[in-house]
């Protein structure tokens, strides 16, 4: 069955570091997304992204935050500055067909990034 | 906002049926019903989705009350593998999903 790829699965940071997460969606999908996981809390939306450019975003995702789809199969999500409060785990997800009529998301394995 | 209400946990013994309740009062007549799960340490997954009918697939069944204010989650037969936290959501058709807290599901051997 398709999956959703992400790397790395573990990336600890030192806090005012940027880092970018890495994630490959389903080959024949066409919205992405990213959520995060604050350990013990709720999954959170983050930002879509559809057609090169971004659907919509949360609060969250502030200026801090970007995402890019730089050739055609990688999508990523870059924090320039880390904060001890991004610790948390990171999903992304993919599906085929705008809305969820048919389809649901397809969610990677995450990554956890640690900020120290 | 899930715009759901569940129950914080349920627990049930391996090889029986479990229904997992969901309320969603506030549903409109456009809103999907989606059922997610996620096991410990991995990301959530999709187990089944519906609008008024009750739906079948090889992971679960999901029963709609005929005024869909609310609906269940039937695992048919649990394993240990089912133990997970089970989020019902209601997904307006070109919205995103939007997670609540969801039900966690402790599998009794």
């Amino acid at each position: 069955e398709p999956e959703v790829t992400q790397t790395p699965s573990h990336q600890v940071t030192q806090m005012g570091q940027e880092v970018i997460l890495r994630c490959v969606p389903i080959s024949n999908h066409l919205y992405f997304y990213w959520y995060r996981q604050i350990l013990g809390q709720k999954v959170e939306f983050l930002v879509s992204f559809y057609n090169n450019e971004i659907s919509e975003k949360s609060e969250i995702f502030d200026d801090q935050f970007s995402v890019e789809r730089p050739d055609g199969s990688n999508f990523t999500l870059k924090i320039r500055s880390t904060k001890l409060e991004d610790s948390a785990m990171y999903f992304c997800a993919s599906t085929l067909l705008r809305g969820q009529l048919t389809y649901g998301y397809t969610f990677g394995s995450g990554t956890r990034l640690t900020v120290v | 906002d899930a715009k759901t209400t569940q129950p914080n946990s349920m627990e049930s013994n391996e090889e029986e049926p479990v229904h997992l309740p969901c309320n969603h009062s506030t549903i409109s007549g456009t809103d999907y019903i989606h059922w997610y799960r996620q096991l410990p340490s991995q990301g959530p997954e999709y187990v089944i989705h519906g609008l008024t009918s009750n739906v079948n697939n090889r992971m679960a069944s999901l029963a709609i009350a005929e005024d869909r204010k609310s609906s269940t989650l039937i695992l048919h037969r649990a394993t240990l593998r089912d133990a997970a936290v089970y989020y019902c959501l209601n997904v307006w058709r070109d919205d995103k999903i939007i997670f609540g807290k969801g039900t966690r599901l402790h599998i009794l051997p």
